[in-house]
């Protein structure tokens, strides 16, 4: 059954901690997305990689970080650098190569500050 | 810049009515256009999506969408929602590269 699996779930974070949310697909797609989303806010792009062993910032990158050693996999870091963490967060991928490719979502993890 | 607005942030309508979800783009080019829906707790799946050909285009659940040059528009409608319906929808546009723009999406409430 090819998909996109994250984990965990639901994640929580102290003051001054990094936490890394995990992000792994079958699917034999090249590129990969983090979103994250906010209430009243849609998706805001955090981090893409069209291809393994590189990735791009998006629109909100500040505070993140990434790594794309595997095809499959593309965990995502919150660092103690992003002030304001507690959101859904949303990997994606994409076959890659085209421009209408559709983009195929995980059932994503909730961040929470304690 | 690319925009995509959707208008309506909460839409509200009983079992059986019809039901339109609007959303306009901004871009002075050729776009993909797309319609995900999101149910609670979950990741988003592609509803349908638009990419050239016939400018209406259908889901297997009953929703269609138009596009709309002249008015830059992707409106998404159903002629009767389900209460299973109830969930956010988004719209999103894509150009060339690997960014989609997503709208801020419209949750859809079906009340019985």
């Amino acid at each position: 059954d090819g998909g996109i699996t994250q984990s965990p779930k639901y994640l929580f974070r102290k003051e001054g901690q990094n936490v890394t949310l995990s992000c792994e697909q079958n699917l034999n797609h090249d590129a990969m997305y983090w979103y994250r989303q906010d209430p009243g806010q849609g998706l805001r792009l955090i981090y893409y990689s069209q291809i393994v062993n590189d990735f791009q910032k998006g629109d909100i990158a500040e505070g993140y970080s990434v790594s794309r050693e595997k095809k499959e996999s593309f965990p995502l870091t919150v660092t103690s650098a992003q002030k304001n963490p507690t959101a859904f967060y949303l990997c994606a991928s994409s076959a890659g190569g085209t421009l209408e490719e559709t983009q195929y979502f995980g059932p994503g993890t909730r961040l929470l500050v304690l | 810049a690319q925009s995509v607005t959707q208008l309506d942030s909460q839409v509200p309508v009983f079992e059986e009515a019809p039901v339109e979800l609007r959303c306009n783009y901004s871009s002075s080019v050729s776009v993909y256009l797309f319609w995900y829906v999101q149910y609670p707790n979950q990741g988003l799946q592609l509803l349908l999506k638009y990419l050239s050909g016939s400018t209406l285009v259908e889901s297997i659940n009953g929703f269609e969408a138009e596009f709309n040059k002249s008015q830059t528009s992707f409106h998404l409608r159903k002629p009767s929602v389900h209460i299973s319906d109830t969930a956010e929808y988004f719209c999103a546009v894509k150009r060339n590269g690997f960014k989609t723009i997503f709208g801020a999406g419209t949750r859809l409430f079906v009340k019985a």
